[in-house]
């Protein structure tokens, strides 16, 4: 029953590293996202996937690039790590999105990022 | 602009007390409002949910009271219990499902 899985737990980089953050959901969900939380900001929409194939834009896209590998992936990456990039970053995924029923998002336990 | 804003920012209430905590949103769009619960180490997890046709949804300790009319809607934890002290997230969304979310409030429940 493992839901949304996402690795590492726990990154440490330097300024200027790239790194990517996985993510995989098992609940053959359709929509997958990715947000950062950081204190007294509540949780920001980076980028999300409606459906496999297709990726927008959330609030806070600048700095970020993802790929929807495939229904159960959806990765996250940080081509030139910055330390205003120190954050938590949650990934989530929803069921199909039916007119004025929203399906819930299950989220991952997410992955701790400093940057140095 | 902040489309969902929550208030207090942190809240300790006493065994068996009653929390509230509420949200306020500006987007009429929004048609699907969940609360979320989110423990230390973890990520947030759906607590209850409702939809602006109704203005109560109670599953067990849990309510929220819905005004459509003054665009708030609040969370009620009844008999709260130490094992409730979390951060709660507030979040509305539209028909593309893309969920706003509040700052978040802590609650700390004493014994």
């Amino acid at each position: 029953n493992a839901g949304v899985t996402q690795t590492p737990k726990f990154q440490v980089l330097k300024t200027g590293q790239s790194m990517t953050l996985q993510c995989a959901q098992d609940m053959n969900h359709n929509s997958m996202y990715w947000y950062r939380q950081d204190p007294g900001m509540g949780l920001r929409l980076i980028y999300y996937s409606a459906s496999e194939g297709t990726t927008d834009k959330g609030e806070v896209p600048n700095g970020y690039n993802v790929s929807r590998l495939n229904k159960r992936e959806f990765s996250l990456r940080l081509e030139s790590a910055a330390p205003s990039q120190t954050s938590v970053y949650f990934c989530a995924s929803s069921g199909q999105v039916w007119l004025y029923s929203n399906q819930p998002q299950h989220f991952g336990d997410g992955t701790r990022l400093s940057i140095l | 602009q902040q489309q969902v804003k929550q208030s207090p920012q942190s809240l300790i209430v006493q065994k068996g007390g009653i929390s509230i905590i509420n949200c306020a949103y500006e987007n009429t769009a929004f048609d699907y409002f969940p609360w979320y619960q989110q423990f230390p180490g973890k990520g947030p997890a759906l607590l209850i949910a409702i939809r602006p046709d109704v203005s109560e949804k109670k599953e067990g300790r849990f309510t929220i009271s819905f005004n459509k009319s003054a665009k708030q809607f609040s969370l009620h934890i009844m008999d709260s219990q130490p094992g409730d002290s979390a951060t709660y997230f507030c979040a509305a969304s539209g028909a593309n499902s893309k969920l706003t979310f509040g700052k978040g409030i802590t609650l700390s429940v004493r014994p």
